[in-house]
């Protein structure tokens, strides 16, 4: 079956600028993570989401980062006013439970001139 | 606060080698451990998932260990190919309402031909 698709793949973006990513979980899995990888590290939490809400959104920076899951399936994170700080591999998963193994998706790669 | 630690950054090992690759973490109280490969530009494709009451898996040529009061795992990989090559990742979750995943940063194999 299909796996977790991101969209877009890739996205070049000014500072200041607003940006929205978004995920395509797989069918039925009804728990969603973000995450972000900067070059050279591992992947950081940022928010969980189990169905519509936001269970855990401890990791996000700061409140320029939003996310949003208003069905309980595609999620979309959305990014005001972009840093230079925030260029990045922004890492979608699910997994049908909560604590089950995590799927991921490709990954939006963000780059702010 | 959790951390995770991967050792070597890099190795290289000519085609046929088995290997040993290491992951430590500070908090001995997880849920489950996770086996993931990144290939370059690409998302994490998961390998094996260990839960925490379990010592060890196995999928083809490869087995993960896991002694969760040492705080340690490994991933062996049998008879190693070139198509091996990858940036492989550990990571931890501490279970609760979130099963959120804290990650080394990842050993980076080169298998030659």
């Amino acid at each position: 079956g299909a796996g977790v698709s991101q969209t877009p793949s890739n996205k070049v973006t000014e500072k200041g600028k607003y940006v929205e990513l978004r995920c395509d979980p797989i069918s039925g899995h009804t728990a969603l993570y973000w995450y972000r990888q900067s070059l050279g590290q591992g992947p950081e939490f940022l928010i969980y989401f189990q169905g519509t809400g936001a269970a855990d959104d401890s990791g996000l920076p700061n409140d320029r980062f939003f996310a949003v899951r208003p069905e309980g399936s595609v999620s979309t994170l959305k990014i005001q006013r972009t840093e230079r700080g925030d260029s990045a591999v922004y890492l979608c998963a699910s997994s049908p439970l909560l604590g089950e193994t995590q799927y991921f998706g490709p990954g939006t790669r963000l780059l702010v001139l | 606060k959790q951390e995770v630690t991967q050792i070597p950054a890099a190795l290289s090992v000519p085609e046929g080698e088995n290997l040993v690759l290491n992951c430590s973490f500070t908090d001995s109280a997880i849920y489950n451990l996770q086996w993931f490969r990144q290939d370059p530009g690409k998302g994490l494709t998961s390998l094996l998932l260990i839960q925490s009451s379990q010592r060890e898996q196995t999928s083809g040529r490869l087995n993960a260990s896991l002694d969760k009061s040492s705080g340690r795992s490994t991933l062996y990989i049998a008879a190693s190919q070139p198509g091996d090559s990858a940036t492989y990742l550990c990571a931890v979750s501490g279970g609760g309402a979130t099963n959120k995943l804290i990650f080394g940063t990842g050993t980076l194999l080169a298998v030659q031909p």
